[in-house]
């Protein structure tokens, strides 16, 4: 089955202790990217990456780091989380236009 | 002012009413644009593409007008399960790659 998954699915963590979120794709799509999605703010993309050891830097890419050692996964790394990074995260993977979903991280920083 | 921009409603409509949403784009550069939808707490999913001519996918109808840079989503004879949050999506290929969220219009559909 064609899917992104995503782990933890929930994560409940103190300020300052790093964390990754892992993500990984079997469709072998050369575009990932992650997104956070706040109440009344959208989807804002974090990073992306257009392939193998390609990233750039999303609309809101502070306190984030990311990784794309191989085309299936893409992991979002915070290495100093902070109470205004809870927020409920996904990451995607894309063939075109079309974008397939993970089925979310929902983060807290307490 | 946002780049993408919806109504956030929430549309409550009647299960059998047609219901139309729009959205409005900024950028000119922007080249391919998409609806999603979007269920509560879950990941959001393709509904349909956008064409320049329009296109219809059952119940559900698109158009673009590029001139003054707006798109629609058009739904007859709602379902209850049409109840969700629609997001209309635009990409664009500048000196970026990417996709551009609006945050959604909330449809509920009652019986």
């Amino acid at each position: 089955e064609a899917q992104v998954t995503q782990n933890p699915r929930y994560l409940i963590t103190v300020t300052g202790k790093k964390l990754t979120v892992t993500c990984s794709q079997n469709m072998n799509h050369e575009y990932m990217s992650w997104y956070r999605q706040d109440p009344g703010l959208g989807l804002r993309q974090i990073y992306y990456s257009m392939n193998v050891e390609v990233t750039d830097k999303g609309d809101v890419p502070e306190g984030y780091k990311v990784s794309r050692k191989e085309k299936r996964n893409f992991p979002l790394i915070l290495e100093s989380p902070s109470p205004n990074q809870t927020s409920l995260y996904f990451c995607a993977s894309s063939l075109g236009g079309e974008q397939f979903f993970g089925p979310g991280t929902r983060l807290t920083v307490l | 002012r946002k780049e993408v921009e919806q109504d956030p409603g929430p549309f409550n409509v009647p299960e059998g009413a047609t219901v139309a949403f729009n959205c409005t784009y900024s950028n000119s550069a922007s080249q391919s644009f998409f609806w999603y939808r979007q269920d509560c707490r879950k990941e959001p999913k393709l509904l349909m593409s956008v064409y320049s001519s329009g296109n219809e996918d059952g119940r559900f109808t698109a158009q673009l007008n590029r001139a003054s840079q707006y798109i629609s989503l058009l739904i007859r004879d709602s379902k209850l399960s049409d109840s969700a949050t629609y997001l209309c999506v635009v990409f664009r290929m500048d000196s970026s790659y990417k996709l551009i969220f609006g945050s959604g219009t909330r449809l509920l559909v009652r019986p």
